[in-house]
């Protein structure tokens, strides 16, 4: 049984387009997160839900825009995609107390 | 605010020799305090963790951490190599945002190649 499962695990599109990305987990947790990965390796914090909330929302362009719509499900809706925004992006989720991340394996986009 | 600095972008050992990945943090609370490690194409997986408890934490994969809040250091360490170890490992802070733990911070990450 995987925990945390992300789809599409690969999506290649071109610039301008729109693309959403689905992550779901099944481990009870109440907080849920979206990282991004860049070329580099260095992984960044995005958004963070806790029980369908946002909680937090550093620095990413309005373009990007997450819904919780119960608190095992997570999405990212990514509108007018640019150049830089080729990453892979990895949901996580966490028990708010402990603070342990478990994440998913990843979606890598690539913008052409 | 909350940081991590890993020593060390690339770690290159021998099978068999000790591993040694650097990792300072900086927090203005104390800190809870993690290793991940990433293999090729996966997600990361959770090494270990030290919350406030034992000072010398035990992970898995044989790998263990020391906290030591005088150096403001998390240093990982496994006594000898594996092949199967090479990966990129992350250290990384809790950011205590809003109450949570979470929200980690983490470090650039170290990759780990391990020679025959």
């Amino acid at each position: 049984d995987t925990a945390v499962s992300q789809t599409p695990k690969y999506l290649v599109t071109q610039m301008g387009n729109d693309k959403s990305i689905k992550c779901e987990q099944n481990l009870g947790h109440d907080t849920m997160y979206w990282y991004k990965q860049d070329s580099k390796k260095f992984l960044k914090i995005m958004f963070s839900y806790n029980n369908k909330e946002l909680i937090i929302n550093e620095t990413v362009p309005n373009r990007f825009s997450p819904k919780s719509p119960d608190k095992a499900h997570l999405n990212l809706h990514i509108n007018s995609l640019e150049l830089g925004d080729s990453a892979v992006y990895f949901c996580a989720s966490s028990h708010r107390e402990t603070g342990e991340l478990f994440f998913g394996e990843g979606s890598r986009l690539t913008v052409l | 605010a909350q940081s991590v600095t890993q020593l060390g972008s690339h770690v290159s050992v021998s099978e068999g020799a000790l591993v040694l990945l650097r990792c300072n943090y900086s927090s203005s609370v104390p800190p809870y305090l993690f290793w991940y490690v990433q293999y090729p194409n996966q997600g990361l997986q959770l090494l270990l963790k030290y919350t406030s408890a034992a000072t010398l934490v035990k992970g898995i994969n044989g790998f263990e951490a020391e906290f030591k809040k005088s150096e403001t250091s998390f240093h990982l360490t496994k006594p000898s190599a594996h092949m199967s170890d090479a990966a990129e490992y992350f250290c990384a802070v809790s950011g205590g945002y809003g109450g949570s733990q979470g929200n980690l911070i983490f470090g650039k990450g170290t990759k780990l190649s391990v020679k025959p």
